[in-house]
C-alpha cells in the first residue's frame, strides 16, 4: 500500500525558503503515466495546486507561484520535494503531497481519459511568521 | 479558462439524494474526479473516472460526466458524508492542475 509522508519545518520565518520533503513508501516512486503534486491549503480555504513532478521529471508550477518554486525528486531516496523562496504570511497553509494517476481507458464508445490523486500524505502546516 | 466551477454549499436531507456539479472547459476530453475532506483530514478521493470508486467508498457515491461538466451524486446520504467535496482535472494542455473551490455539504 503506497504512502505519502510530508516533512519539514512548520515554522519559517519570513523572507526566507519554505523548504518541505514527502517521502513514498510501499511502491516505486518513477513508473509510468503519474505525477507527484504539493498541493496547499490556506485556513478555511480550498485546495490550491502548488505544482508538479511527472515521472519522466519534467515539472509544471502554478503561475502565481512559479518565480519562487522548485520541485525535484530524489529516486535513490523515493523522495521529492518543494523548495518555495521568499516567503510571506499568505505562504502560511497546510502542505500536502499527493500522487496524481493519468490513465486511458477503452470505454463504450471511445476512450475515456481521467487524473486523479490517489494517494495523499497527511499533511503538514507550515507557518510563516517571525 | 482552466477554472472548475462549483456550488458553494449545498444541503441534504438525512437519507435524501443530493448531486454535487462541477463545469469548466478542464473537463472537455477529461473525467473529473472528486474527493472529500473533512475538517482536520486530508482529502479522499470518492469518485474517479467516468464512475469508479476506490476500494471502501460507499456505493451510495457515483459520478457521471459530459462535455464540460460533472456531478458527484450521493444516494441516500448519511450524516457522516458531511464534508467539503472538490473536483479536480488537468486543463487541455495537461500541465495544470485544476480544482473547483469545493463544495460544503451539510447534512440535515
Amino acid at each position: 500500500q503506497v504512502q505519502l509522508q510530508e516533512s519539514g519545518p512548520g515554522l519559517v520565518n519570513p523572507s526566507q525558503t519554505l523548504s518541505l520533503t514527502c517521502t513514498v513508501s510501499g511502491d516505486s516512486i518513477s513508473g509510468g503515466d503519474h505525477y507527484l503534486n504539493w498541493i496547499r491549503q490556506h485556513p478555511g480555504k480550498g485546495l490550491e495546486w502548488i505544482g508538479s513532478i511527472s515521472d519522466s521529471g519534467k515539472t509544471y508550477y502554478s503561475p502565481s507561484l512559479k518565480s519562487r518554486l522548485t520541485i525535484s525528486v530524489d529516486t535513490s531516496k523515493s523522495q521529492f520535494s518543494l523548495e518555495l523562496n521568499s516567503v510571506t504570511a499568505a505562504d502560511t497553509a497546510v502542505y500536502y503531497c499527493a500522487r496524481e494517476l493519468s490513465r486511458k481507458y477503452s470505454i463504450f464508445g471511445g476512450v475515456g481519459h481521467y487524473y486523479v490523486m490517489d494517494v495523499w500524505g497527511q499533511g503538514t502546516t507550515v507557518t510563516v511568521s517571525s | 479558462s482552466s477554472e472548475l466551477t462549483q456550488d458553494p454549499a449545498v444541503s441534504v436531507a438525512l437519507g435524501q439524494t443530493v448531486r454535487i456539479t462541477c463545469q469548466g472547459d478542464s473537463l472537455r476530453g477529461h473525467y473529473a474526479s472528486w474527493y472529500q475532506q473533512k475538517p482536520g483530514q486530508a482529502p479522499i478521493v470518492v469518485i474517479y473516472g467516468d464512475n469508479f470508486r476506490p476500494s471502501g467508498i460507499p456505493d451510495r457515491f457515483s459520478g457521471s460526466g459530459s462535455g464540460t461538466s460533472a456531478s458527484l451524486t450521493i444516494t441516500g446520504a448519511h450524516a457522516e458524508d458531511e464534508a467539503d467535496y472538490y473536483c479536480h482535472s488537468r486543463d487541455s494542455s495537461g500541465n495544470v492542475v485544476v480544482f473547483g473551490r469545493g463544495t460544503k455539504l451539510t447534512v440535515l
